[in-house]
């Protein structure tokens, strides 16, 4: 396993605006991963961080709404963007090894409410 | 469409008692299974998996049985104590050339144990 933290832990922010959540690893890992788990539902794939290279986003995210960067292999961000009341989340990063166990791993996650 | 279904959305049970926690899938692509916990303010942490080629995978308290022609799988906690309260996701991926290994959730289960 590994070491995840997430920063913010929470934040409150007003619509039209954006943040960044950064999501730092203490060992380096193959994959990072963003998911956002909005009020009462499961967690939801957003995209993959690939490292030195453009995130492959699931269907229905868009770069222009979630960019995300991934300089190396222990660290990644998530912009959230031009926010609306309906990206209130909990916003998590996940890491994956690699090999044969595909088990993945989780940050705290970054609680954003926006009004 | 959710291809990860967790139908009952809370259990409650006796300390001491078994626990048996329930989810269903669609895909049949679908070829590795885990189980996550996850406490409030906190990210999931994952419990125990379980391979398409076994049907059965016990560590400790926990097993996961996995019956693949009925693409259902289930947890149980055996004894259960208090501090197994917590909200339960099961996961699913599928491993195919050129994929990353993303998963896909359920809406979860929430685990009351009564002291």
């Amino acid at each position: 396993s590994a070491v995840i933290s997430q920063k913010p832990s929470r934040d409150i922010c007003q619509r039209g605006t954006s943040l960044t959540i950064q999501c730092q690893v203490d060992s380096q890992v193959t994959m990072m991963f963003w998911y956002r788990q909005q009020p009462g539902q499961s967690l939801t794939l957003i995209a993959t961080a690939n490292q030195g290279s453009e995130a492959t986003y699931e269907s229905g995210f868009v770069i222009d709404k979630f960019p995300i960067s991934r300089p190396n292999l222990t660290f990644s961000t998530l912009t959230v963007s031009n926010m609306s009341p309906e990206d209130s989340s909990i916003y998590l990063c996940s890491v994956d090894f690699g090999g044969r166990a595909r088990e993945q791993f989780f940050g705290p996650g970054t609680r954003l409410t926006v009004l | 469409d959710q291809q990860v279904k967790q139908n009952s959305p809370s259990l409650s049970v006796q300390e001491g008692r078994i626990s048996i926690l329930n989810c269903d899938y669609t895909n049949s692509m679908f070829d590795y299974f885990l189980w996550y916990k996850k406490y409030p303010a906190e990210g999931p942490t994952f419990l125990i998996s379980i391979s398409s080629i076994k049907d059965k995978n016990e560590d400790g308290r926990f097993t996961v049985f996995l019956n693949k022609s009925a693409k259902h799988l289930s947890l149980h906690i055996v004894p259960s104590q208090p501090g197994d309260s917590a909200v339960y996701f099961c996961a699913a991926s599928a491993l195919y050339t050129g994929a990353n290994s993303k998963l896909t959730f359920g809406k979860g289960i929430t685990l009351s144990v009564r002291p």
